[in-house]
């Protein structure tokens, strides 16, 4: 069974530019989830989709979306990108999305974003 | 909403039992405790979960005391392998994933 995939693995960008990261989950999985992860501030929820529906966001600003394909994979976008938005982005898919208080997050190995 | 507290890092000895404590004092009542383990450019892979008492697989445990407020994950005979992230992380998963919160990270570093 495949693991969650996420696309590019790396990728350079400039300041003002915009990126595209995309994420397909291990199948049957209907919850996909985004996360930051920089040195300062460590791993922060960025958003969690559903049945292509947004549940949840976190606390980042609006240049930061997402969206859900019918097939669960996952694209999160990041525009007018500044220098502080270099991270490691990570994908994660759940199977449980609903009705269940536990769960397991799979997650993929990330895209490696620099901005100069 | 649950936050937790982690050791920055810690240091072992190869074949050492490891016990990395969170702490959680706001951890409500639907909350479940997980364990992950993070390497180096790599996503973060699943330990143990658990909600209370004690949990045990095939690579480690994990004690919950009666109050919830804390974790302990426990390694038994930690090895070289096992240096790395381990992050504690407090929430439940019923409303989705924005009611999880990471910890800090205790970085383990497992010496010959």
């Amino acid at each position: 069974k495949a693991g969650v995939t996420q696309t590019p693995r790396y990728l350079i960008k400039t300041r003002g530019q915009q990126v595209t990261l995309s994420c397909s989950p291990i199948s049957g999985h209907r919850s996909v989830s985004w996360y930051q992860q920089t040195p300062g501030q460590g791993l922060q929820f960025l958003f969690e989709y559903f049945s292509e529906t947004q549940r949840n966001k976190g606390n980042f600003p609006g240049r930061f979306s997402g969206r859900q394909f019918s097939n669960s994979r996952s694209e999160m976008n990041v525009s007018t990108l500044e220098l502080g938005d270099s991270a490691l982005y990570l994908c994660a898919s759940m199977l449980h999305g609903q009705g269940r208080s536990s769960g397991e997050l799979f997650f993929g190995e990330g895209s490696r974003l620099t901005v100069l | 909403l649950a936050k937790t507290t982690q050791p920055i890092s810690m240091d072992s000895y190869e074949g050492q039992e490891v016990n990395i404590t969170c702490s959680h004092n706001n951890i409500a009542t639907n909350d479940y405790i997980t364990w992950y383990q993070q390497f180096p450019s790599q996503g973060p892979r699943f330990i143990i979960q658990g909600y209370k008492t004690k949990v045990t697989n095939e690579v480690a445990s994990l004690f919950i005391p009666a109050d919830r407020k804390s974790s302990t994950l426990s390694l038994p005979r930690v090895s070289l392998s096992d240096t790395a992230v381990y992050y504690c992380l407090v929430g439940e998963y019923q409303t989705g994933a924005n009611n999880l919160f990471f910890g800090t990270g205790t970085r383990l570093t497992v010496i010959p």
